[in-house]
């Protein structure tokens, strides 16, 4: 079974700051996806970010960047410039894809993001 | 607006009683999904199904039953409710071939 671990449970940033939110991974696998949900205080869950794993070249969505380390099973995630907006909690997730896994999303305990003005 | 439609968005249930989550997706995706939110444990995996009258467990399905007679609904029963179930859930969708899941709003349920 796949694990992702987010060893920051709370984390803050100044306005317009950069921040690095981590996520590590388990598994066996060599094929798979890799996730970035935010969940702002309205309890939506939103994609952030998405990885394939089999891109060696880390995804970008405008202001938020991944660093990739497939080797290490390692997938950050970067806010720039950051926002009072993005203060949320954040979820790493990992989908097979493969498999019965394929349709089942394993997520990380979260990581608490506050933007301070 | 085509989406994941969850009903209740609040519960409140005493010990022992029952009762059922809704939950409808007008997307046509085979996929659906229950996960409950707990502080501090993220989302974990209730039940799924990957098609019509197909479903399986995920990592926390005890105390909670599912059906899928139609490719649109997927409701999740709570047979005799426990305080442990205090929780907030989420119905999620997806199809074959995407990346990513449509979540509903969530349901925040309190067993009292």
């Amino acid at each position: 079974a796949q694990t992702v671990t987010q060893s920051q449970p709370e984390m803050s940033v100044q306005e317009a700051e950069t921040v690095t939110l981590s996520c590590t991974y388990d598994t066996s696998e060599s094929d798979y996806y890799l996730f970035w949900y935010k969940q702002p205080p309205s309890r939506q869950m939103i994609l952030v970010i998405r990885q394939e794993a089999y891109k060696q070249q880390n995804a970008t969505e405008n202001r938020f960047s991944v660093n990739f380390q497939k080797a290490a099973k390692s997938f950050s995630l970067k806010i720039s410039d950051s926002q009072l907006g993005d203060a949320a909690m954040y979820f790493c997730a990992y989908r097979s894809a493969l498999g019965a896994g394929s349709y089942q999303l394993t997520f990380g305990k979260g990581t608490k993001l506050s933007v301070i003005p | 607006n085509a989406g994941v439609t969850q009903t209740p968005k609040f519960q409140v249930l005493k010990t022992g009683q029952s009762m059922t989550l809704q939950c409808a997706q007008d997307m046509n995706h085979e996929y659906m999904s229950w996960y409950r939110q707990d502080p501090g444990m993220g989302l974990r995996l209730i039940h799924y199904s990957v098609g019509a009258g197909i479903t399986d467990q995920g990592e926390v399905p005890n105390g909670y039953n599912v059906s899928r007679s139609t490719t649109e609904d997927f409701p999740l029963r709570l047979l005799s409710a426990a305080p442990s179930q205090t929780s907030v859930y989420f119905c999620a969708s997806t199809y074959q071939g995407s990346y990513g899941y449509t979540f509903g709003s969530g349901t925040r349920l309190t067993v009292v």
